[in-house]
Protein backbone atom coordinates (compact mmCIF):
# COMPACT_ATOMS: atom_id res chain seq x y z
CA UNK A 1 0.00 0.00 0.00
CA UNK A 2 1.09 3.64 -0.58
CA UNK A 3 2.49 4.69 2.00
CA UNK A 4 0.90 8.70 3.55
CA UNK A 5 2.84 10.81 6.04
CA UNK A 6 1.05 13.48 8.18
CA UNK A 7 2.37 15.57 10.88
CA UNK A 8 1.69 14.14 14.51
CA UNK A 9 0.01 17.55 15.76
CA UNK A 10 -1.42 20.57 14.81
CA UNK A 11 -3.31 23.65 16.52
CA UNK A 12 -5.49 25.94 15.31
CA UNK A 13 -7.46 28.91 16.96
CA UNK A 14 -11.82 28.49 16.98
CA UNK A 15 -12.92 30.11 13.42
CA UNK A 16 -9.50 30.32 11.89
CA UNK A 17 -8.97 28.67 8.50
CA UNK A 18 -6.34 25.36 9.50
CA UNK A 19 -4.50 23.35 6.54
CA UNK A 20 -3.84 20.01 6.91
CA UNK A 21 -0.88 18.71 4.56
CA UNK A 22 -0.35 15.30 3.79
CA UNK A 23 2.42 13.78 1.64
CA UNK A 24 2.19 11.00 -0.08
CA UNK A 25 4.62 10.90 -2.53
CA UNK A 26 4.75 7.12 -3.88
CA UNK A 27 1.06 7.39 -4.71
CA UNK A 28 0.24 5.78 -8.13
CA UNK A 29 -1.73 6.96 -11.01
CA UNK A 30 -5.15 5.39 -10.15
CA UNK A 31 -5.00 6.14 -6.25
CA UNK A 32 -7.55 7.99 -4.74
CA UNK A 33 -6.76 10.43 -1.69
CA UNK A 34 -9.08 9.47 1.12
CA UNK A 35 -9.70 11.70 4.56
CA UNK A 36 -11.37 10.90 7.77
CA UNK A 37 -11.61 12.22 10.96
CA UNK A 38 -12.08 10.66 14.43
CA UNK A 39 -13.67 12.28 17.16
CA UNK A 40 -12.22 11.58 20.75
CA UNK A 41 -14.43 8.49 21.81
CA UNK A 42 -16.31 8.33 18.56
CA UNK A 43 -15.74 5.98 15.45
CA UNK A 44 -13.77 7.32 12.48
CA UNK A 45 -15.72 9.73 10.28
CA UNK A 46 -15.65 10.07 6.07
CA UNK A 47 -14.75 13.76 5.23
CA UNK A 48 -13.62 14.15 1.52
CA UNK A 49 -11.52 12.17 -1.07
CA UNK A 50 -10.54 13.30 -4.44
CA UNK A 51 -8.98 11.51 -7.28
CA UNK A 52 -7.13 14.86 -9.29
CA UNK A 53 -8.58 17.95 -9.09
CA UNK A 54 -9.89 19.70 -5.73
CA UNK A 55 -13.13 19.03 -4.12
CA UNK A 56 -14.96 20.52 -1.77
CA UNK A 57 -18.00 19.42 0.58
CA UNK A 58 -20.51 20.90 3.45
CA UNK A 59 -17.30 19.89 5.62
CA UNK A 60 -13.72 20.68 4.35
CA UNK A 61 -12.14 21.17 1.13
CA UNK A 62 -9.53 18.74 -0.34
CA UNK A 63 -6.61 20.36 -2.46
CA UNK A 64 -4.50 18.10 -4.47
CA UNK A 65 -1.09 19.10 -5.73
CA UNK A 66 -0.57 19.45 -9.24
CA UNK A 67 1.89 15.97 -9.18
CA UNK A 68 -0.32 14.43 -6.63
CA UNK A 69 2.51 13.93 -4.18
CA UNK A 70 1.00 16.07 -1.62
CA UNK A 71 -2.28 17.34 -0.73
CA UNK A 72 -4.07 19.51 2.25
CA UNK A 73 -6.88 19.21 3.63
CA UNK A 74 -8.63 22.54 4.39
CA UNK A 75 -11.21 23.04 7.45
CA UNK A 76 -12.65 26.63 6.37
CA UNK A 77 -13.48 27.95 10.22
CA UNK A 78 -12.60 25.92 12.97
CA UNK A 79 -14.67 24.93 15.45
CA UNK A 80 -14.26 23.37 18.89
CA UNK A 81 -16.04 20.15 17.76
CA UNK A 82 -13.53 19.80 14.62
CA UNK A 83 -10.35 18.51 17.31
CA UNK A 84 -9.55 14.82 16.01
CA UNK A 85 -7.15 12.84 14.74
CA UNK A 86 -7.14 13.69 10.85
CA UNK A 87 -6.57 10.74 8.88
CA UNK A 88 -5.23 10.68 5.06
CA UNK A 89 -5.28 7.20 3.30
CA UNK A 90 -4.62 6.30 -0.18
CA UNK A 91 -7.33 3.41 -1.98
CA UNK A 92 -6.40 2.07 -5.34
CA UNK A 93 -9.52 2.76 -7.71
CA UNK A 94 -9.97 -0.70 -7.93
CA UNK A 95 -9.62 -3.39 -5.81
CA UNK A 96 -9.71 -6.11 -7.95
CA UNK A 97 -13.06 -7.25 -7.21
CA UNK A 98 -12.40 -7.25 -3.45
CA UNK A 99 -13.90 -4.98 -0.79
CA UNK A 100 -11.46 -1.97 -0.34
CA UNK A 101 -10.06 -1.83 3.34
CA UNK A 102 -8.93 1.32 5.12
CA UNK A 103 -5.46 1.37 6.56
CA UNK A 104 -5.41 3.96 9.41
CA UNK A 105 -1.62 5.66 10.23
CA UNK A 106 -1.62 7.67 13.27
CA UNK A 107 -2.65 10.56 11.54
CA UNK A 108 -2.73 14.46 12.64
CA UNK A 109 -4.07 14.75 15.83
CA UNK A 110 -5.89 18.63 15.59
CA UNK A 111 -6.10 21.34 18.46
CA UNK A 112 -8.67 23.51 18.52
CA UNK A 113 -7.86 26.82 21.30
CA UNK A 114 -11.27 28.81 22.06
CA UNK B 1 -28.52 11.40 8.31
CA UNK B 2 -28.31 7.72 7.49
CA UNK B 3 -26.33 6.10 10.43
CA UNK B 4 -24.30 2.75 11.40
CA UNK B 5 -25.44 1.62 14.72
CA UNK B 6 -23.68 -0.22 17.39
CA UNK B 7 -25.22 -2.37 20.51
CA UNK B 8 -24.02 -2.25 23.13
CA UNK B 9 -21.97 0.77 23.73
CA UNK B 10 -20.09 -0.87 26.22
CA UNK B 11 -19.58 -4.26 27.26
CA UNK B 12 -17.76 -6.00 29.93
CA UNK B 13 -16.86 -9.93 29.74
CA UNK B 14 -15.22 -12.32 31.73
CA UNK B 15 -11.83 -13.87 29.90
CA UNK B 16 -13.04 -17.25 28.04
CA UNK B 17 -16.10 -15.99 27.14
CA UNK B 18 -18.17 -15.71 24.08
CA UNK B 19 -19.49 -11.90 23.09
CA UNK B 20 -21.42 -10.78 20.29
CA UNK B 21 -21.06 -7.62 18.82
CA UNK B 22 -23.71 -6.34 16.83
CA UNK B 23 -24.52 -3.64 13.94
CA UNK B 24 -26.91 -2.29 12.22
CA UNK B 25 -25.63 -0.84 8.99
CA UNK B 26 -27.20 2.17 6.44
CA UNK B 27 -30.03 -0.13 4.80
CA UNK B 28 -29.21 0.09 1.43
CA UNK B 29 -25.67 -0.73 2.08
CA UNK B 30 -23.78 -4.02 0.86
CA UNK B 31 -20.37 -3.98 1.60
CA UNK B 32 -19.95 -4.47 5.56
CA UNK B 33 -16.71 -4.04 7.51
CA UNK B 34 -15.07 -4.85 10.87
CA UNK B 35 -12.37 -3.22 12.93
CA UNK B 36 -10.64 -2.54 16.48
CA UNK B 37 -8.90 0.16 17.82
CA UNK B 38 -6.95 -1.02 21.43
CA UNK B 39 -6.48 2.10 23.47
CA UNK B 40 -3.95 4.58 22.38
CA UNK B 41 -3.34 2.75 19.35
CA UNK B 42 -4.27 2.69 15.31
CA UNK B 43 -7.67 1.50 14.22
CA UNK B 44 -6.39 -1.60 12.49
CA UNK B 45 -9.05 -3.63 9.73
CA UNK B 46 -10.56 -7.13 10.88
CA UNK B 47 -12.21 -8.46 8.10
CA UNK B 48 -14.78 -7.34 5.23
CA UNK B 49 -18.27 -8.73 4.47
CA UNK B 50 -19.95 -9.12 0.80
CA UNK B 51 -23.05 -10.84 -0.33
CA UNK B 52 -22.66 -13.35 2.72
CA UNK B 53 -19.06 -14.19 2.55
CA UNK B 54 -16.34 -13.05 4.03
CA UNK B 55 -14.46 -10.75 1.57
CA UNK B 56 -11.08 -10.22 3.00
CA UNK B 57 -9.56 -10.78 6.82
CA UNK B 58 -6.77 -9.70 8.29
CA UNK B 59 -4.38 -12.00 10.97
CA UNK B 60 -5.94 -10.59 13.78
CA UNK B 61 -9.18 -12.14 12.50
CA UNK B 62 -8.36 -16.05 13.96
CA UNK B 63 -10.34 -18.60 14.28
CA UNK B 64 -11.87 -17.19 17.51
CA UNK B 65 -13.65 -14.58 15.54
CA UNK B 66 -16.92 -15.16 13.20
CA UNK B 67 -19.29 -12.45 11.42
CA UNK B 68 -22.66 -13.34 10.33
CA UNK B 69 -25.65 -11.40 8.84
CA UNK B 70 -28.40 -13.15 10.33
CA UNK B 71 -31.20 -11.53 8.49
CA UNK B 72 -31.69 -8.42 6.43
CA UNK B 73 -30.87 -5.80 8.51
CA UNK B 74 -28.09 -7.04 11.09
CA UNK B 75 -24.09 -7.81 11.01
CA UNK B 76 -22.54 -9.67 14.02
CA UNK B 77 -19.08 -10.19 15.03
CA UNK B 78 -18.58 -12.75 17.79
CA UNK B 79 -15.56 -14.01 19.55
CA UNK B 80 -15.69 -16.95 21.10
CA UNK B 81 -13.68 -17.40 23.98
CA UNK B 82 -12.31 -13.47 24.69
CA UNK B 83 -8.93 -12.97 26.09
CA UNK B 84 -7.54 -9.85 27.63
CA UNK B 85 -5.89 -8.66 24.66
CA UNK B 86 -9.46 -8.64 23.13
CA UNK B 87 -9.94 -5.55 24.86
CA UNK B 88 -10.71 -2.73 22.46
CA UNK B 89 -13.20 -0.22 20.49
CA UNK B 90 -14.90 -2.78 17.93
CA UNK B 91 -16.43 -0.21 14.97
CA UNK B 92 -18.49 -1.46 12.34
CA UNK B 93 -18.58 0.14 9.05
CA UNK B 94 -20.77 -0.06 5.96
CA UNK B 95 -20.49 1.21 2.52
CA UNK B 96 -22.30 1.01 -0.58
CA UNK B 97 -19.68 0.41 -2.45
CA UNK B 98 -16.70 -1.80 -3.17
CA UNK B 99 -15.00 0.93 -5.41
CA UNK B 100 -12.37 3.67 -3.42
CA UNK B 101 -14.71 6.61 -4.98
CA UNK B 102 -17.35 5.93 -2.34
CA UNK B 103 -16.99 6.31 1.42
CA UNK B 104 -17.05 4.22 4.38
CA UNK B 105 -19.75 5.23 7.61
CA UNK B 106 -18.61 4.06 10.62
CA UNK B 107 -20.62 3.34 13.99
CA UNK B 108 -19.57 4.71 17.04
CA UNK B 109 -18.42 1.76 18.46
CA UNK B 110 -18.87 -1.16 20.92
CA UNK B 111 -15.83 -0.63 23.76
CA UNK B 112 -15.22 -4.23 24.88
CA UNK B 113 -13.74 -4.81 28.10
CA UNK B 114 -12.22 -8.36 28.74
CA UNK B 115 -11.58 -9.17 32.55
Amino acid sequence: DAKTTQPNSMESNEEEPVHLPCNHSTISGTDYIHWYRQLPSQGPEYVIHGLTSNVNNRMASLAIAEDRKSSTLILHRATLRDAAVYYCILLPHWSGGSNYKLTFGKGTLLTVNP
Amino acid sequence: EPEVTQTPSHQVTQMGQEVILRCVPISNHLYFYWYRQILGQKVEFLVSFYNNEISEKSEIFDDQFSVERPDGSNFTLKIRSTKLEDSAMYFCASSESSRANYGYTFGSGTRLTVV
